[in-house]
């Protein structure tokens, strides 16, 4: 079945450059999602990238996509403290629905 | 963009009561959902509301406990029913548009404990 990988933990300082990864299964996933989550909040779409792209960039934000190996990375430039919160990576299926990872926590440090 | 009111956005509730919750979008989507995100864990998906028709419910939920209803294209409720201690968790209302990119948006949730 479908299924979402994450690492739990990322911690990065002030300043540097965030990867957070993910891996996915379902190969005919039209869209991928990077969602955000701050504390007692809902979800914030950050980014998606379609299938058919390998990359995309929007302001801080780049997004890797290697469909070969279903990999699937969120690049955040220049980190801020703003930035804390739980990543969430999720794939598409039929009918609209997302599948998501277990959400990598990231501690930005001053 | 959409933008969603979910409400009540927290409440306490006894166990064995039922609580109602509901989104409200300001404009007619295409597609709506509602998940479930236990403390500390990812977004499960409950069921998929449909307009005017029965939701249409993942594996491991059903009607009794989750009835659901969808009366328009802008309007859904999500009832917890019969609660336990089990069911306290955020419960998220999602809205997309079906077309050329599927984007979801979430709401702001609903924080539910159970005593």
């Amino acid at each position: 079945g479908e299924d979402v990988e994450q690492s739990l933990f990322l911690s990065v300082r002030e300043g540097d450059s965030s990867v957070i990864n993910c891996t996915y299964t379902d190969s005919s996933s039209t869209y991928l999602y990077w969602y955000k989550q701050e504390p007692g909040a809902g979800l914030q779409l950050l980014t998606y990238i379609f299938s058919n792209m390998d990359m995309k960039q929007d302001q801080r934000l780049t997004v890797l996509l290697n469909k070969k190996d279903k990999h699937l990375s969120l690049r955040i430039a220049d980190t801020q403290t703003g930035d804390s919160a739980i990543y969430f990576c999720a794939e598409s299926t039929s009918g609209g629905k997302l599948i998501f990872g277990q959400g990598t926590e990231l501690s930005v440090k001053p | 963009s959409a933008v969603i009111s979910q409400k009540p956005s927290r409440d306490i509730c006894q166990r064995g009561t039922s609580l109602t919750i509901q989104c409200q979008v300001d404009s007619q989507v295409t597609m709506m959902f509602w998940y479930r995100q236990q403390p500390g864990q990812s977004l499960t998906l409950i069921a998929t509301a449909n307009q005017g028709s029965e939701a249409t419910y993942e594996s491991g939920f059903v009607i009794d406990k989750f009835p659901i209803s969808r009366p328009n294209l802008t309007f859904s409720t999500l009832t917890v029913s019969n609660m336990s201690p089990e069911d306290s968790s955020i419960y998220l209302c999602s809205v997309g548009y079906r077309g050329t990119n599927e984007k979801l948006f979430f709401g702001s949730g609903t924080q539910l404990s159970v005593l």
